[in-house]
């Protein structure tokens, strides 16, 4: 399969834990993108990386959470001291950067299947 | 800033039924508008999506959705559902301000469809 892959796909943590998801997006994308969702929300802009560098991060995205993607491939997505609200859907998704004459993929993103996050 | 209503969040229907799921938005600028759908226990995955010229557009398994700017409106149709097309399907808007913005996109809450037999 040559879609986008996290992981884990499921993290039980108690309040106060690190925890670390990955992302390993469709290798010639380079756009990457973390969302979030949680539970009967549609999915929220967390961050977005064109190639190494992060250029936007959410005003939702705390000094607690931090994102790399330190060679432009696959990126880490890390909370520190973890609170019970940050359970959710963690969603990752990667695109071309929009395309050409022949193809237009601006907004068309692909999602992977998501990392979900219960804290305790 | 921009913001997605889904109208509905459950819709049933019977299997041949038309159906209609209804998202409006707002923006102070021009946008780009999507729908996205979630199969179970899979990603989400483009649907259809609305850039620039016909305010019409389809996807290749019959749904399509109308841009309408005075309502600002973009409602997701099908005249005869499966079974198959039971899924989750989200409304998404970005803004139409270059390159920066392709990516980051505002989605509504979604709307669960269920088609019965």
């Amino acid at each position: 399969d040559t879609g986008v892959s996290q992981d884990p796909r499921h993290k039980i943590t108690k309040r106060g834990q690190n925890v670390t998801f990955r992302c390993d997006p469709i290798s010639e994308h380079n756009r990457l993108y973390w969302y979030r969702q949680t539970l009967g929300q549609g999915p929220e802009f967390l961050t977005y990386f064109q190639n190494e560098a992060q250029l936007e991060k959410s005003r939702l995205l705390s000094d607690r959470f931090s994102a790399e993607r330190p060679k432009g491939s696959f990126s880490t997505l890390e909370i520190q001291r973890t609170e019970q609200g940050d359970s959710a859907m963690y969603l990752c998704a990667s695109s071309f950067l929009w395309g050409g004459p022949s193809f237009d993929y601006r907004g068309e993103l692909f999602f992977g299947e998501g990392s979900r996050l219960t804290v305790l | 800033a921009q913001s997605v209503t889904q109208l509905d969040s459950q819709v049933p229907v019977f299997e041949e039924a038309p159906v209609e799921l209804r998202c409006n938005y707002s923006s102070s600028v021009s946008v780009y508008l999507f729908w996205y759908v979630q199969y179970p226990n899979q990603g989400l995955q483009l649907l259809l999506k609305y850039l620039s010229g016909s305010t019409l557009v389809k996807s290749i398994n019959g749904f399509e959705a109308e841009f309408n700017k005075s309502q600002t409106s973009f409602h997701l149709r099908k005249p005869s559902v499966h079974i198959s097309d039971t899924a989750e399907y989200f409304c998404a808007v970005s803004e139409d301000a270059g390159g920066t913005s392709y990516g980051k996109l505002t989605f509504g809450q979604g709307t669960i469809l269920t088609v019965h037999p």
